[in-house]
């Protein structure tokens, strides 16, 4: 079975500036996808970004990045120039990778509480 | 795309009620996923159908618990007794078969009180 340890329960960032969100998390399979979702108050749960695990290249999306380390099992999430609209829950998650047949489904992490301050 | 549905958004109810929570996935999508969150818990998986079928219910919490997919396009969880334990935000979430491992696309959610 997998696991998924988000380990700080929250954090808080100045706008603007640089926050990095940690993700460690357990598994004997080889080749698997790890995600991270954002869910603001509205309680949407939005994908933010996704790593494959056979990439070396860390995945980027606008001011959105990964430090992906998969020797160490870390899967971290860098937000650049953090806007107060990036305030919310972040959840880390995994996904282990199926040939045929159902999607496999998400583990996620407890999450993290983020709160942007202006 | 009008994305995952779910109805209603909140619901109250007194223990010992039945709650039915519904959920329309993403046309042409054939995995759908039914999650709870709690405080305590986080997201858990309870539940999830391929093509209809369940695949993988071990995380059904206990035999008050059901969840149905009569078509492609509709899926209920029911919990009956229910119990004050159960409040949470329910989740319904959906994938497209065509590509596996793609990311879930989840509803808004279904913010449960049993009182």
């Amino acid at each position: 079975a997998q696991t998924v340890t988000q380990s700080q329960p929250e954090m808080s960032v100045q706008e603007a500036e640089t926050v990095t969100l940690s993700c460690t998390y357990d598994t004997s399979e080889s080749n698997y996808y790890l995600f991270w979702y954002k869910q603001p108050p509205s309680r949407q749960m939005i994908l933010v970004i996704r790593q494959e695990a056979y990439k070396q290249q860390n995945a980027t999306e606008n001011r959105f990045s990964v430090n992906f380390q998969k020797a160490a099992k870390s899967f971290s999430l860098k937000i650049s120039d953090s806007q107060l609209g990036d305030t919310a829950m972040y959840f880390c998650a995994f996904m282990k990778h199926e040939f045929v047949g159902a999607n496999s489904k998400l583990t996620f992490g407890k999450g993290i509480t983020l709160s942007v301050r202006p | 795309d009008a994305g995952v549905i779910q109805s209603p958004r909140h619901e109250v109810t007194e223990m010992g009620q039945e709650v039915t929570l519904r959920c329309k996935p993403i046309s042409g999508h054939n995995s759908l996923f039914w999650y709870r969150q709690t405080m305590m818990r986080g997201l858990e998986l309870l539940i999830y159908f391929n093509n209809n079928v369940p695949i993988d219910d071990s995380g059904m919490p206990e035999d008050r618990f059901s969840a149905k997919m009569p078509n492609a396009s509709f899926s209920t969880l029911k919990i009956q007794p229910s119990e004050p334990r159960d409040s949470a935000v329910y989740f319904c979430a959906s994938t497209p078969d065509r590509e596996y491992n793609s990311p879930l696309h989840f509803g808004n959610g279904t913010r449960l009180t049993v009182t």
